[in-house]
């Protein structure tokens, strides 16, 4: 597809229940980004990959988070043992190189309602 | 660190007018990029316009353009002649390292 594509669009879980996210960047594109956006916030930066490295996860808010990107294209975002206040949107982005002018490209993303 | 602010919750402006929302950001690094947003309802994130810190002139695109004040440490999204469809959240960001730290956003809503 042409675009970052995230799935599913939407996810409700109950609490303790462990998820998976999905993002599938745009072809060749090396970097690929999660971030957390609560309601009525602008989103807030989880993790970054370059190619299959993840260099930063400073912004997963703990360890119960965890992201990977095996093979340096898709990627997945899990979240074990669920909790009310993980309920956010999660956006997956890509761009193709990492400069000052290189914009982020997002996918619609995932909305996660955890009961 | 870095800091991106937008003190504009919500605007509201009539169609075919000219609206500016406001973005100022606090960095103490010489060269950095500054992005405008647009998120409609549908979630998506759209991006709009960049500017750099060393560029010559305002960016433009189409009727989107930025009022780069950098002394003032400002960068306020001007759109012209607003449309219906224009009516989203919109959010300034700025290049921290790799990534986009992102303000809180203003809702825009463009009445008829």
């Amino acid at each position: 597809g042409a675009g970052v594509s995230q799935s599913p669009r939407y996810k409700v879980a109950k609490r303790g229940q462990d998820v998976a996210l999905r993002c599938d960047p745009i072809s060749g594109h090396v970097s690929l980004f999660w971030y957390q956006q609560a309601l009525g916030q602008g989103p807030e930066f989880l993790t970054y990959f370059q190619n299959e490295a993840q260099l930063d996860k400073s912004g997963l808010p703990s360890d119960r988070f965890f992201a990977e990107r095996p093979e340096g294209s898709v990627s997945t975002l899990k979240i074990q043992r669920t909790q009310q206040e993980d309920s956010a949107v999660y956006l997956c982005a890509s761009s193709l190189v990492v400069g000052n002018n290189s914009p982020l490209h997002f996918g619609n993303g995932t909305r996660l309602t955890v009961t | 660190a870095q800091k991106i602010t937008q003190t504009q919750p919500g605007m509201f402006v009539q169609e075919k007018e000219a609206v500016t929302l406001d973005c100022t950001y606090d960095t103490s690094d010489p060269s950095y990029g500054l992005f405008w947003y647009k998120q409609p309802s549908s979630g998506e994130m759209i991006f709009l316009i960049y500017q750099g810190s060393y560029d010559q002139q305002n960016a433009t695109e189409g009727r989107y353009s930025l009022n780069f004040q950098k002394a003032r440490k400002s960068a306020n999204l001007v759109i012209s002649a607003s449309q219906l469809g224009d009516s989203a959240m919109y959010f300034c960001a700025m290049r921290d390292r790799y990534a986009l730290n992102f303000g809180k956003g203003t809702s825009l809503l463009v009445t008829p």
